[in-house]
């Protein structure tokens, strides 16, 4: 069953903790993605990773974290440094469709909320 | 110039009815622009998308309207039905690879209702 997983689809923490979100794939795409989805806002860029070992920060990097050490893995830590980290976290990965056409594709999301 | 702008925020549309959600962007250099539907507490799937060589594109109820000149597109959505209802996004990204990895830049989302 290929596609993009993302655990737990539930996470509660307390104020101070960091917490790490897992993100796996297995469609062999080079490119992976964190989101940030809050109540009527559209999708908003944390991190971006188009290769192993290598990531860029989004627009909303400020207090997390992620590596890429397999092609497979892109794990997102949401730090105490975040000043409002409960939100719907979304991974994603790009595939080539043809040329230089890509698309790119959600996981079922992680719902963080720390109090 | 890196905005795209998504209206209406919310959108009641009786069953058999057209809904119509519109987005507007800034920055020429964008020559991809997806549709994403999702549904409450799933991510996001790929509906349909456009590059602006073409006005339209169609699949089955779903049609992308796009106006390069005026930068803005749009999607219909013909005889809607209730299980259509859920949160729509436009998105907007420039393709060529050495720019930001294909960066997807989202419009706000409209929340579709289809009322039977």
């Amino acid at each position: 069953d290929g596609g993009i997983t993302q655990s737990p689809k539930y996470l509660f923490r307390k104020e101070g903790q960091n917490v790490t979100l897992s993100c796996e794939q297995n469609l062999n795409h080079d490119a992976m993605y964190w989101y940030r989805q809050d109540p009527g806002q559209g999708l908003r860029l944390i991190y971006y990773s188009q290769i192993v070992n290598d990531f860029q920060k989004g627009d909303i990097a400020e207090g997390y974290s992620v590596s890429r050490e397999k092609k497979e893995s892109f794990p997102l830590t949401v730090t105490s440094a975040q000043k409002n980290p409960t939100a719907f976290y979304l991974c994603a990965s790009r595939s080539r469709v043809q040329g230089n056409l890509y698309e790119q594709y959600f996981g079922p999301g992680t719902r963080l909320t720390v109090t | 110039q890196q905005q795209v702008k998504q209206s209406p925020q919310s959108l009641i549309v009786q069953k058999g009815g057209i809904s119509i959600i519109n987005c507007a962007y800034e920055n020429t250099a964008f020559d991809y622009f997806p549709w994403y539907q999702q549904f409450p507490g799933k991510g996001p799937a790929l509906l349909i998308a456009i590059r602006p060589d073409v006005s339209e594109k169609k699949e089955g109820r779903f049609t992308i309207s796009f106006n390069k000149s005026a930068k803005q597109f749009s999607l219909h959505i013909m005889d809607s039905q209730p299980g259509d209802s859920a949160t729509y996004f436009c998105a907007a990204s420039r393709l060529q690879s050495g720019n930001q990895g294909g960066k997807l830049i989202f419009g706000q989302g409209t929340e579709l209702s289809v009322k039977p």
